[in-house]
């Protein structure tokens, strides 16, 4: 059974640098196919794909967001580590990691954490 | 400012049959990229719903169906319930812009 959950701060001031990790079970982040990503949804608003990381080492990046965004993964303690720099109050949302399968869908989600960028 | 546009809300009565739209393009499923869709209950995480235009996860009900035709899907509710009252996003695969994974902008839709 595959399982995400993120974890990190749930207040982070303007310019201020955001750090999640998701921590999974289930599969292993080196096995061919395999992937995660972070997905984000503002209050009231529509999902928004930031970034996946998959087995490969292949990285993709929101276009409009890329220059603030990294993903990084740790296989062996089974952890992807979302980095998002300079912070603003737009950035407040509701962050979740899920599971890629084949590079094409999420078909496990973690409960998602809660975020506000405020100062 | 998502690539794929859907209607903001529909609704309908208990038992009848709505649609919902997923605009696209060139981009993404008119170069042959799959539609997949996801309904989110409130205050949930999202739960994917159809994969790979037309296939259901083990456990969905068949009364969602999908399908995809040029640049746009669809995504059919047949006997509408009222635990089907959620949020729905259809989500491809954008090859412009470096590429990257694209949600679509939501459909609530409402039971009566």
């Amino acid at each position: 059974q595959i399982t995400l959950k993120e974890s990190g701060p749930t207040l982070v001031k303007p310019t201020q640098t955001l750090t999640l990790t998701c921590t999974f079970s289930g599969f292993s982040l080196s096995a061919a196919g395999e992937g995660v990503g972070w997905i984000r949804q503002s209050p009231g608003k529509a999902l928004e794909c930031l970034t996946l990381i998959y087995w490969n080492d292949d990285n993709r990046y929101s276009p409009s967001l890329k220059s603030r965004l990294t993903i990084t993964k740790d296989t062996s303690k089974k952890q992807v580590v979302l980095t998002l720099t300079n912070v603003d109050l737009v950035d407040t949302a509701t962050y979740y990691c899920a599971h890629s399968r084949q590079m094409k869908y999420f078909d496990f989600w973690g409960q998602g954490i809660l975020v506000t960028v405020s100062s | 400012q998502s690539v794929l546009t859907q209607p903001p809300s529909i609704s309908g009565a208990p038992g009848q049959r709505v649609t919902i739209s997923c605009t696209g393009s060139s981009s993404n499923f008119g170069a042959g990229y799959d539609a997949h869709w996801y309904q989110q209950l409130p205050g949930t995480a999202p739960k994917l719903l159809i994969y790979d235009n037309n296939n259901r996860p083990s456990g969905v009900p068949d009364r969602f169906s999908g399908s995809k035709s040029g640049t746009s899907a669809s995504l059919a509710i047949t006997g509408l319930q009222p635990e089907d009252e959620a949020d729905y996003y259809c989500q491809s695969y954008d090859h412009s812009l470096g590429g990257s994974n694209v949600f679509g902008t939501g459909t609530k839709v409402s039971v009566l």
